[in-house]
């Protein structure tokens, strides 16, 4: 069965702090791995990952893919209280003439003053 | 605001009841996905429409159904409903016909009492 483990479930840091999310999975046909940040109600889009060691970054988040390991991590640096959120990862993988995405249960980053 | 807008934002009603949640993509889109989310499960696929054909099915029960309409919106119905159905259920939409990067909804969060 498809899954996408993320770790840890939940993080409490202060501001300034450094964060690493880690994102492991096990799919038939990967085609990509994404994060997703969810504040209150929708996920919106972060990073798209295709290719193995390059890393995607936006501002203070950036983002690696290992295809060996079968992970991911997103780091956060000089995090703010803005970064508490959830933060989910998913892997899109190909099945019966389709693309689907599995998400992760994500992880509730708590950002304190 | 993802340009997704789903209606109603929150439900409640008993079990046996049957609903339907209403979204609209963002304009140009063509693709519509359904997800369910619930506190143990995570982001659960349900299905994917395509330019009014269904393109991908999840873990979409048999009480459950969709379409997309010409004019690209979409709807969910969930019948016979159970407590279990409990949950927030979220519309995103993309332009391509396999996944990538999803545009989400707010969510219509259905409690079924």
């Amino acid at each position: 069965e498809d899954k996408v483990v993320q770790s840890p479930l939940s993080l409490v840091v202060h501001e300034g702090d450094t964060v690493t999310l880690n994102c492991s999975y096990e799919v038939t046909n990967f085609r990509s791995l994404l994060w997703y940040k969810q504040e209150k109600k929708a996920p919106t889009f972060l990073f798209m990952l295709t290719s193995s060691g390059i890393e995607k970054k936006s501002g203070r988040l950036s983002s690696i893919l290992d295809k060996k390991e079968l992970s991911s991590i997103l780091n956060i640096t000089a995090t703010q209280t803005g970064d508490s959120a959830i933060y989910l990862c998913a892997s899109e993988y190909s099945g019966a003439g389709s693309y689907q995405l599995t998400f992760g249960k994500g992880t509730k980053l708590s950002v304190i003053p | 605001d993802s340009g997704v807008t789903q209606t109603p934002k929150h439900l409640i009603t008993a079990t046996g009841q049957r609903v339907t949640l209403r979204c609209s993509p963002r304009s140009g889109d063509l693709s519509v996905y359904w997800y369910q989310q619930s506190l143990d499960q995570g982001l659960q696929f349900l299905i994917q429409y395509y330019n009014g054909e269904e393109r991908a099915k999840g873990n979409i029960l048999e009480r459950f159904s969709a379409q997309q309409f010409p004019d690209l919106h979409s709807e969910l119905n969930l019948s016979s409903l159970e407590l279990g159905d409990s949950a927030l259920y979220f519309c995103a939409s993309n332009r391509q016909m396999n996944t990538g990067e999803l545009f989400f909804g707010e969510g219509s969060r259905l409690t079924v009492l």
